[in-house]
């Protein structure tokens, strides 16, 4: 069980450049996560999908941010038009279903220059 | 809506030194709440969890407890080792989804 995967772990990004963030959740899980870590907001729920499905993207901002879940192996957190106050460690999660343990990635440090 | 409140940012031990870490949550619910380690480089851990039914956890030498009056709960070892250096986050999770709500994070350097 290789966990959560994430890629890439380090991102650097232009002004006004688009990222793309992958995740790999583990095998068998249902649910995943998105979050975003900053020093200054901490840990901060994004998004979260139930067997593909979009169920709660009440983190998620409004402009720019996006994320799907195509298939149950992989999921992608997508920014247009990165500004720099997007910097951040973004951690993708799963869990076998509700309330059960919620196992995280690595993450993807973004930096937006 | 649900919170939580970790107010201790920092703390520096010595090997063998008790730790305490204290975190107050507020929820309309029943609670589920849950102690978090994450390493340098690496994503936050599961290293606790305590529950209404439970009210205290066990793991590696580190215990968890809640107390539903002050809508307080910790947690506590007996005596840190350097390699428990690492961020502490409680958290809670909140709504039918298994959504958590992340205190700021203790961040716990150990000296030998």
């Amino acid at each position: 069980n290789a966990g959560v995967i994430q890629t890439p772990r380090h991102k650097v990004t232009g002004k006004g450049q688009e990222a793309t963030l992958w995740c790999e959740p583990i095998s068998g899980h249902s649910a995943v996560f998105w979050y975003r870590q900053t020093i200054v907001q901490g840990l901060e729920f994004l998004t979260y999908f139930r067997n593909q499905a979009p169920i709660d993207d009440s983190g998620m901002p409004k402009e720019r941010f996006s994320a799907q879940m195509p298939n149950q192996s992989h999921s992608t957190l997508k920014i247009q038009s990165t500004q720099p106050q997007d910097s951040a460690v973004y951690l993708c999660a799963s869990s076998l279903g509700t309330n059960t343990e919620v196992f995280f990635g690595k993450g993807t440090r973004l930096t937006v220059v | 809506g649900d919170s939580v409140t970790q107010k201790q940012g920092q703390v520096t031990l010595s090997e063998d030194d008790f730790l305490f870490i204290n975190c107050t949550y507020s929820t309309t619910t029943y609670p589920t709440l849950l102690w978090y380690v994450q390493y340098l480089g690496q994503g936050p851990q599961l290293l606790l969890k305590v529950t209404t039914a439970n009210n205290k956890g066990i793991s590696r030498g580190f215990e968890a407890t809640y107390d539903k009056g002050t809508t307080s709960f910790h947690l506590q070892k007996a005596s840190v080792q350097e390699s428990d250096s690492a961020v502490y986050f409680c958290a809670l999770i909140t709504g039918n989804t298994g959504k958590l709500i992340f205190g700021l994070g203790t961040t716990l350097q150990v000296q030998p």
